[in-house]
């Protein structure tokens, strides 16, 4: 079955740490997504990728980084920097622009 | 301000009520799609609307375009349609906004 794959269901990393979020896809989409999702807040995107290689920053992209190395995979990495990284991370793919969207079951990160 | 607001936020019904779910939008849009999110968090995608009605089972969804408008219907609600449904629109540019959810919970 097709469809989109996030691991782990839920990490846990001490402050200062980088970590990185998997997202993988084998649904032949060309766009590939990451949204941060807290309580009482619509999804906000953090960084989006239509083609590989090739990433644009979303509103909230501060602190955080990605790669598009190949069509089927879509790494965050949430850096040091980012001063809140405590939240539901969401991944999720569709062909361009936005038909056939599909998300992930989400990554729960915690910081302590 | 928010682009996408829907209502209510909470929303608690007994099994075999019928349900409507609102959302109203302020950017032109070229669809809008309504979510389903489960506890475990994973996010199923119901509906993508662009005009008029579309049904799948005991949802319908409906949109006026018009009015920047839409209204996610759940006929004889049962405990398993208890989620959080999300309505989100995609602007003339590309651009997705999301509403903050409502939550439903359907008591047997």
């Amino acid at each position: 079955d097709g469809g989109i794959t996030q691991s782990p269901k839920y990490l846990f990393r001490k402050e200062g740490q980088n970590v990185t979020l998997s997202c993988e896809q084998n649904l032949n989409h060309d766009a590939m997504y990451w949204y941060r999702q807290d309580p009482g807040q619509g999804l906000r995107l953090i960084y989006y990728s239509q083609i590989v290689n090739d990433f644009q920053k979303g509103d909230i992209a501060e602190g955080y980084s990605v790669s598009r190395e190949k069509k089927e995979s879509f790494p965050l990495t949430v850096t040091s920097a980012q001063k809140n990284p405590t939240a539901f991370y969401l991944c999720a793919s569709s062909i361009w622009p936005n038909y056939g969207y599909t998300f992930g079951s989400g990554t729960r990160l915690t910081v302590v | 301000k928010n682009e996408v607001e829907q209502s209510p936020q909470n929303l608690t019904a007994q099994e075999g009520e019928f349900i409507t779910i609102n959302c109203s939008y302020s950017v032109g849009i070229s669809a809008l799609h309504w979510l389903q999110q489960h506890p475990g968090g994973g996010i199923v995608s119901l509906f993508m609307l662009s005009s008029g009605k579309k049904k799948h089972g005991r949802l319908i969804a409906t949109i006026n375009i018009q009015e920047k408008h839409s209204s996610l219907h759940i006929t004889a609600s049962h405990p398993r349609d208890s989620a959080v449904y999300i309505c989100a629109v995609v602007d003339t540019g590309n651009q997705f906004y999301f509403g903050t959810g409502t939550s439903l919970t359907v008591i047997p």
